[in-house]
């Protein structure tokens, strides 16, 4: 049992390059979320996914993608990565979305963006 | 709207002495929770412990308690008996309808 697992771990990309974050998770957990985490910032909302089939914007989703592939999995894409999105990514898993259910985190993925 | 405020950046604490990291939240929800969350060094997020917002008695874990102030919207988690182990960044954070919210943090620092 992996819980939540994030590849790559670490990436460095050059301004206007692209990548797919990706998001697994084994808990049969029907909601999925990605954060940033910025120094002073805490974590900040991206986008959710509440179930499977829909997808919704959080407190930052400018210049981010997502798709939530099936049940388990959640990618982020950068389409044209700036050096304002260098940040620690984590994504998060939850049986349900928000009121009780707790969030279970990947690793997290530093992403550089020179 | 929910914010969720964390007014200390760091805090420090003598191994085995007692520390409190302060929590302030708003929220328009009626049913909502909360949580502190740990993240040490290896950037993992691991949860300490949660309050139900119906719930007038504070939430315990082992070493780790909360004092839930629902009428002043306050969440502080009190670390008993502090270990060098519990150095790391702490997170409050607050629940609604689909969505958490969460704060700033605190780093803590734990010394020998």
């Amino acid at each position: 049992n992996a819980g939540v697992t994030q590849t790559p771990k670490f990436q460095v990309l050059k301004t206007g390059q692209s990548m797919t974050l990706q998001c697994a998770q084994d808990m049969n957990h029907n909601s999925m979320y990605w954060y940033r985490q910025d120094p002073g910032m805490g974590l900040r909302l991206i986008y959710y996914s509440a179930s499977e089939g829909t997808t919704d914007k959080g407190e930052v989703p400018n210049g981010y993608n997502v798709s939530r592939l099936n049940k388990r999995e959640f990618s982020l894409r950068l389409e044209s990565a700036a050096p304002s999105q260098t940040s620690v990514y984590f994504c998060a898993s939850s049986e349900l979305a928000g009121g009780p259910n707790t969030q279970y985190f990947g690793p997290g993925t530093r992403l550089t963006v020179l | 709207a929910q914010t969720v405020t964390q007014s200390q950046p760091e805090m420090s604490v003598q191994e085995a002495e007692t520390v409190t990291l302060s929590c302030t939240y708003d929220t328009s929800e009626s049913d909502y929770y909360l949580f502190w969350y740990k993240q040490p060094p290896s950037r993992q997020m691991i949860l300490v412990i949660r309050q139900e917002a119906y719930k007038q008695q504070n939430a315990t874990e082992n070493r780790f308690s909360v004092n839930f102030q629902k009428a002043a919207k306050s969440f502080s988690l009190k670390i008993s008996d502090s270990q060098l182990g519990d150095a790391a960044m702490y997170f409050c954070a607050c629940s609604g309808t689909y969505k958490y919210i969460f704060g700033t943090g605190t780093r803590l620092k734990v010394l020998a």
